[in-house]
């Protein structure tokens, strides 16, 4: 079955400071890999996408990594603001289909002063 | 661009009543789809659409039904609402082969049904 597991479930850092949150995935065949920021009340917004031949990406202050062979994949926030407290959701998507994607349940992230 | 709009924004039903949430996207996209999103629980597909007048059943289609009578809309219908279909819908669209099949997603629809 496939599944996509994160951790950890919610954070709470203070601003300024860096965190990576965790994603392993179980999906197969693998296509994709995406990290998406879900602000409360809000719906998901893209952050990165990576295929399998590529190991990091970097939007802004956001870096996504990913290992294919142990399928791990990982997104550091770096000198996080008040702005970055919302979940993050890792998604992989199935080859064959870019419409089939399986979602984690997401890190709740809360940056405070 | 607007994006993905989503209609109602809330909405409270009785057990047995029905209704219709309305997604639209203006960027020419090929592929909608409507999820939903429960508490502890990754976002789950319902129903997709792949162009103008088709539709294929996702990971949970139960007691839903969808049409996708014009390209920019996507409409997702529920007969006669029950308890467990409580939830946020977010609806979502894609161009095929653009950026890996993005989805961009509409801002929710929180259903409450009593």
């Amino acid at each position: 079955k496939n599944q996509v597991e994160q951790s950890p479930q919610s954070l709470i850092i203070l601003e300024g400071k860096n965190c990576t949150l965790q994603c392993n995935y179980t999906v197969s065949p693998f296509s994709n890999l995406r990290w998406y920021k879900q602000d409360t009340g809000r719906g998901p917004v893209s952050l990165t996408i990576m295929t399998f031949s590529e190991n990091t990406k970097s939007n802004g202050r956001y870096t996504a990594t990913l290992d294919a062979d142990t399928k791990q994949s990982s997104l550091h926030i770096t000198a996080s603001q008040l702005s970055d407290s919302a979940s993050y959701i890792c998604v992989v998507s199935v080859a064959g289909t870019a419409s089939k994607l399986t979602f984690g349940t997401g890190t709740r992230l809360q940056v405070t002063l | 661009n607007a994006g993905v709009t989503q209609t109602p924004k809330f909405r409270v039903l009785k057990t047995g009543q029905s209704m219709t949430l309305l997604c639209a996207q203006d960027m020419n996209h090929e592929y909608m789809y409507w999820y939903r999103q429960d508490p502890g629980m990754g976002l789950r597909l319902i129903h997709y659409s792949v162009g103008e007048g088709t539709t294929a059943k996702g990971e949970v289609p139960d007691g839903y039904n969808v049409s996708r009578l014009k390209k920019q809309n996507f409409l997702l219908g529920l007969e006669s609402a029950a308890p467990s279909q409580t939830s946020v819908y977010f609806c979502a669209s894609s161009y095929w082969g653009s950026r890996l099949g993005e989805q961009y997603f509409g801002p929710g629809t929180r259903l409450t049904v009593t």
